[in-house]
């Protein structure tokens, strides 16, 4: 079966840095997306990875394993607005996104 | 770029009555749409996808004579809850896919419906 896993929740202090991991299994695999969904709003694209290494995109960066079925979302100086869910999604072989459940990332002062 | 609008943004309805939802690309066609519906404190569920001009595919356990999407036009797809329940109360998300990054869905900002 076709499988995202990424932590469920996850806590880190403004002004550090935290990492969002996420591992899949799925049939075939045509590219990783991140997204960002505030509570109660509509999730916004962050990026895409389908080649192996770092995208860096100001303070966010992702970065792509294929051989190991890893990625991981990387936030940089964190703000208190980053405080959101952040969910990892794979397109597979179909072009369908596979969803993972989300990360709930709470940022405290 | 790649902006999509959703309409209405929430509306509340009487049980037995039917709400269209409609979904468009503001800048760019979008070859594919697909609707979401999103229950408080959980996953995003893929209920549908739909192509321009073509009957949409729905997913396993997603009534398709209850949920009418019609994809009329590479910028336009509606979605009509027929004969709402209280229980069809949800955020319903829309996405559209096409443009110049063509395989990144970009969501619509989402319509919240509830059913007395």
């Amino acid at each position: 079966g076709q499988n995202i896993d990424q932590p469920t929740e996850m806590t880190a202090t403004e002004g550090a840095i935290v990492q969002i991991n996420c591992t899949y299994q799925t049939s075939g695999f045509n590219g990783l997306f991140w997204y960002q969904q505030h509570a109660g709003e509509a999730p916004t694209f962050l990026s895409y990875n389908v080649l192996d290494g770092l995208e860096e995109k100001g303070r966010f960066s992702s970065f792509l394993s294929r051989s190991k079925g890893y990625s991981y979302l990387l936030l940089k100086e964190l703000q208190m607005k980053d405080s959101a869910s952040y969910l990892c999604a794979v397109m597979d072989s179909n072009y369908q996104l596979i969803w993972g459940a989300g990360t709930k990332l709470i940022i405290k002062p | 770029g790649a902006v999509v609008s959703q309409h209405p943004s929430w509306v509340i309805c009487k049980s037995g009555t039917s709400v269209k939802i409609e979904c468009r690309s503001l800048d760019f066609q979008a070859t594919t749409m697909f609707w979401y519906r999103q229950f408080p404190k959980q996953s995003l569920m893929l209920m549908a996808t739909s192509n321009e001009g073509s009957k949409a595919t729905y997913e396993q356990g997603v009534e398709k004579d209850k949920f009418l999407i019609n994809h009329a036009s590479l910028t336009l797809s509606t979605l009509t809850v027929t004969s709402a329940h209280p229980e069809d109360s949800s955020f319903y998300i829309c996405s559209a896919r096409g443009g110049r990054e063509a395989d990144t869905q970009y969501f619509g900002p989402g319509t919240r419906l509830t059913v007395l």
